[in-house]
């Protein structure tokens, strides 16, 4: 069974919506999350890791008020895409690392965002 | 150079055929290695780690050269449900957890 969730799975909304996808731990403690984009035919890319209790750490390019990351608990992390724009259009998918061991980390199931 | 590059495929093959993947990483302190499969629109799944002696799962082989920064996966008796696009990760940096993905490479197993 799943082990991370991730809510909404598709979101089509109007350009300007601001958008929150939560990335959940489901059967364990994740102090690190993180988020990824996908774009058609590309690979994954990391936007950034999520630690619980602390600030966001971005990858170059992405920007840091424009996908507001908060992890607010061991098992919870959301990423709100402010004001989005058709060009924000993509797969956005979360992953969390187990608190102990060297496990690789489990994915969600991803969130489809459409920006009209 | 790309962190991770893989064949750029598609691959299409038929039912019970043996298809390799290779793989290669620029960051030779890349310390973890995996491949992951992924349906279309479909999260990436963990299919198997990558160790330097080799590693085996049924149908599937995995291999590492670190000397040639070089990783491979086998697969053999390809088998319908094998079809999705293969994906190799590695660790990027000297992080041990922040993993960085090849473009992916598509296979397409024929009845």
């Amino acid at each position: 069974g799943a082990v991370v969730s991730q809510h909404p799975s598709r979101v089509i909304c109007k350009s300007g919506t601001s958008v929150k996808i939560e990335c959940r731990s489901l059967d364990f403690q994740a102090t690190t999350m993180f988020w990824y984009r996908q774009f058609p035919k590309k690979s994954l890319m990391l936007m950034a890791t999520s630690n619980e209790g602390s600030k966001a750490t971005y990858e170059q390019g992405v920007e840091k008020d424009k996908f507001l990351i908060n992890h607010a608990s061991l098992t919870l992390s959301t990423l709100t895409v402010t004001s989005a724009h058709p060009e924000d259009s993509s797969f956005y998918i979360c992953s969390a690392r187990r608190r102990v061991g060297n496990q690789p980390q489990h994915f969600g199931d991803g969130t489809r965002l459409s920006i009209l | 150079r790309k962190e991770v590059e893989q064949d750029p495929g598609p691959f299409n093959v038929p039912e019970g055929a043996t298809v390799a993947f290779n793989c290669t990483y620029s960051n030779s302190a890349s310390q973890s290695f995996f491949w992951y499969r992924q349906d279309c629109r479909k999260e990436p799944k963990l299919l198997m780690s990558v160790y330097s002696s080799g590693n085996e799962d049924g149908r599937f082989t995995a291999q590492l050269n670190r000397a040639s920064q070089y990783i491979s996966l086998l697969i053999r008796d390809s088998k319908l449900s094998d079809s999705a696009t293969y994906l190799c990760v590695v660790t990027s940096g000297g992080s041990n957890y922040k993993l960085t993905f090849g473009k992916g490479t598509l296979l397409t197993v024929n009845p």
